[in-house]
């Protein structure tokens, strides 16, 4: 059983262009979250959901919106993509409680052409 | 400033012998949570083991210890009887805890290669 799954796992595309990356885990966490991985494996929160409710909102354009139909799934939209928004998109999830690590999904690796 | 600092871009290790990667942090919280994740060449990230503020004893994770020097900021990662599976990029991250912020702060990753 897969415990955080992201599709897809690859995504190429144009410039300009409007792309959704999903995200589900069956865990039962309640608080999910993306990360964005630079070309250098630099790791950058960019959202995270908390009951479907964003608790944080780091310096992202709002071409980025993520979407929470319920705490098992948070998507990402991005609108008008451009070429610096290649990079690899980690969904992740924690329990509310202590130690909160977070699991990670495999990742998409998104281009831009 | 950075609040997690990894200092080794790449170490080398040999088959079976112990390796460490070292971490320091920043915080001015007395409450936070320090952890390691593994990412293999294959891009997944893998949680290894987790370290709270407040514990008294060092955790350990099969191979994995974490040697936890709270005066000096410091959590380095301890990989015992290196194997060539061991070969990934090692990431410490952080937690802080104020309010209900549950995010993550990454160092840069040490690129570990175990050789045989």
């Amino acid at each position: 059983d897969t415990a955080v799954s992201q599709t897809p796992k690859y995504l190429v595309t144009q410039m300009g262009n409007d792309k959704s990356i999903k995200c589900e885990q069956n865990l039962g966490h309640d608080t999910m979250y993306w990360y964005k991985q630079d070309s250098k494996k630099f790791l950058k929160i960019m959202f995270s959901y908390n009951n479907k409710e964003l608790i944080i909102n780091e310096t992202v354009p709002n071409r980025f919106s993520p979407k929470s139909p319920d705490k098992a799934h948070l998507n990402l939209h991005i609108n008008s993509l451009e070429l610096g928004d290649s990079a690899v998109y980690f969904c992740a999830s924690s329990q509310d409680g202590l130690p909160y690590e977070q699991y990670f999904g495999p990742g998409t690796r998104l281009t831009v052409t | 400033a950075q609040k997690i600092t990894q200092t080794q871009p790449g170490m080398f290790v040999q088959e079976k012998e112990a390796v460490t990667l070292d971490c320091t942090y920043d915080t001015s919280d007395p409450s936070y949570g320090l952890f390691w994740y593994k990412q293999p060449s294959s891009g997944e990230m893998i949680f290894l083991i987790y370290q709270g503020s407040y514990d008294q004893q060092n955790a350990t994770e099969g191979r994995y210890s974490l040697n936890f020097q709270k005066a000096r900021k410091s959590a380095n990662l301890v990989i015992s009887a290196s194997q060539l599976g061991d070969s990934a990029m090692y990431f410490c991250a952080m937690r802080e805890v104020p309010g209900s912020a549950r995010q993550l702060t990454f160092g840069s990753g040490t690129q570990l290669t175990v050789l045989p």
